[in-house]
């Protein structure tokens, strides 16, 4: 099993649609969890963190179920300018300083006119 | 302007033929590490540097070397590249990750293709 999985998508939705993402990871231990964003063939960025409580960006909400082991990302009235790969992302912890941080294979979203 | 910059960002090389990328952040960041993105695999974390001087393996070291001989570089080397190692290699910075936040600022990236 891997440790991030998310569905490579694509989903491909209209404009205005809501659409959403789900990521399970398998490390019970992992302490904290991230959404990027990363254009075609540009570098990821940091779209959100997610909480435990869930939170929320503007268009964004982002859910964490540590029970059941996996975060989403839900984008409401999708725009033309949503179309990315949006990357699930996992901080495992780790001792020494060091925290393992892995990345999801990405799901590609295409908002369509 | 807060960045971290990668070069070159194109590059087409032969096989067995050294060649190091750069990278370097201005942000006074502690960490940083180096990864490589390839169809269906995701980013995978090569190396990375908690400090000057002070680096590790990643989950895909082979072939790779780094150095971090000040705070603001880290440059990866690849002494006798091979056409496995062609992909895209993305350079990131963050504060040292303590507690749970943590946010990664990636470079534009270098797409290496070893002939």
């Amino acid at each position: 099993r891997k440790e991030v999985e998310q569905d490579p998508g694509p989903f491909n939705v209209p404009e205005g649609a809501t659409v959403a993402f789900n990521c399970t990871y398998s490390n019970s231990a992992s302490q904290s969890f991230f959404w990027y964003r990363q254009d075609c063939r540009k570098e990821p960025k940091l779209l959100m963190s997610v909480y435990s409580s869930g939170n929320e960006d503007g268009r964004f909400t982002a859910q964490l179920n540590r029970a059941s082991q996996y975060i989403s990302l839900l984008i409401r009235d999708s725009k033309l300018s949503d179309s990315a790969t949006y990357l699930c992302v996992v901080n495992e912890g780790g001792s020494g300083g060091y925290q393992k941080v892995t990345f999801g294979t990405g799901t590609k979203l295409q908002v369509i006119p | 302007e807060a960045q971290v910059t990668q070069n070159p960002r194109y590059l087409i090389t032969v096989t067995g033929k050294k060649l190091t990328v750069t990278c370097s952040q201005n942000m006074n960041h502690e960490y940083m590490s180096w990864y490589r993105q390839d169809p269906g695999l995701g980013l995978r974390q090569i190396y990375y540097s908690m400090n000057v001087e002070v680096t590790d393996k990643g989950d895909v070291p082979e072939g790779y070397k780094v150095s971090r001989k000040e705070k603001r570089n880290f440059p990866l080397i690849l002494e006798s590249p091979s056409p496995n190692q062609t992909s895209l290699y993305f350079c990131a910075s963050s504060l040292y990750p303590l507690g749970g936040s943590y946010e990664q600022y990636f470079g534009p990236g270098t797409r290496l293709t070893v002939t």
